[in-house]
């Protein structure tokens, strides 16, 4: 089982609608959870962190389920400029430091 | 604030000879550096994490003798492809933590990518 498994895609979605990404871990010593955009040749950005509370961020919602190892990002009324790669990743956890990424769900909104 | 420089961004070689990587923390101290590489249609592959003044730990599978990283300052930490080979070739990137930081402290550089031919 990879560590970090996504849906590569891609998805294909007008511009207003609302868009789904999930993910799974493996690794159930990880405590810190992301989602970071990568644009094409780019380095990745972070997007926003994850908390199993759920967290909002303008147009973005990402949820944590720690006992199913699943994350989840939402985007509504998505934009032109959404249009990226996004990476689900997680720590390494157990006193690592390091981040583990998943390979990406590439989005492509269209006009 | 939490800026991270990395340089060259691009880099041609040939194969046999040795690239070096800057990785620099231009507004904060890094206490920890990362390296990652990314080949075509890949995820970001954890490469070897450095604290500053010790030697990297390595992740199962890369090279520590291939891949040099020096981690002198805290401010900069280098990486050095010895050798290079074609299948060397990838976007190499690194990410630092350190104090001041609003994100949880990983920022990364803008990436290397190597081409050896």
């Amino acid at each position: 089982r990879k560590e970090v498994e996504q849906d590569p895609g891609p998805f294909n979605v007008p511009e207003g609608a609302t868009v789904a990404f999930n993910c799974t871990y493996s690794n159930s010593a990880s405590q810190s959870f992301f989602w970071y955009r990568q644009d094409c040749r780019k380095e990745p950005k972070l997007l926003m962190s994850v908390y199993s509370s759920g967290n909002e961020d303008g147009r973005f919602t990402a949820q944590l389920n720690r006992a199913s190892q699943y994350i989840s990002l939402l985007i509504r009324d998505s934009k032109l400029s959404d249009s990226a790669t996004y990476l689900c990743v997680v720590n390494k956890g157990g006193g690592a430091d390091g981040l583990t990424f998943g390979k990406g769900t590439h989005l492509i909104i269209q006009p | 604030g939490a800026v991270v420089s990395q340089h060259p961004s691009r880099v041609i070689c040939k194969s046999g000879t040795s690239v070096k990587i800057e990785c620099r923390s231009l507004d904060f101290q890094a206490t920890t550096m990362f390296w990652y590489r990314q080949f075509p249609k890949q995820s970001l592959m954890l490469m070897a994490t450095s604290n500053e003044g010790s030697k990297a730990t390595y992740e199962q599978g890369v090279e520590k003798d291939k891949f040099l990283i020096n981690h002198a300052s805290l401010t900069l930490s280098t990486l050095t492809v010895t050798s290079a080979h074609p299948e060397d070739s990838s976007f190499y990137i690194c990410s630092a933590r350190g104090i001041r930081h609003s994100n949880y402290g990983y920022t990364f550089g803008s990436g290397t990518r190597l081409t050896v031919v």
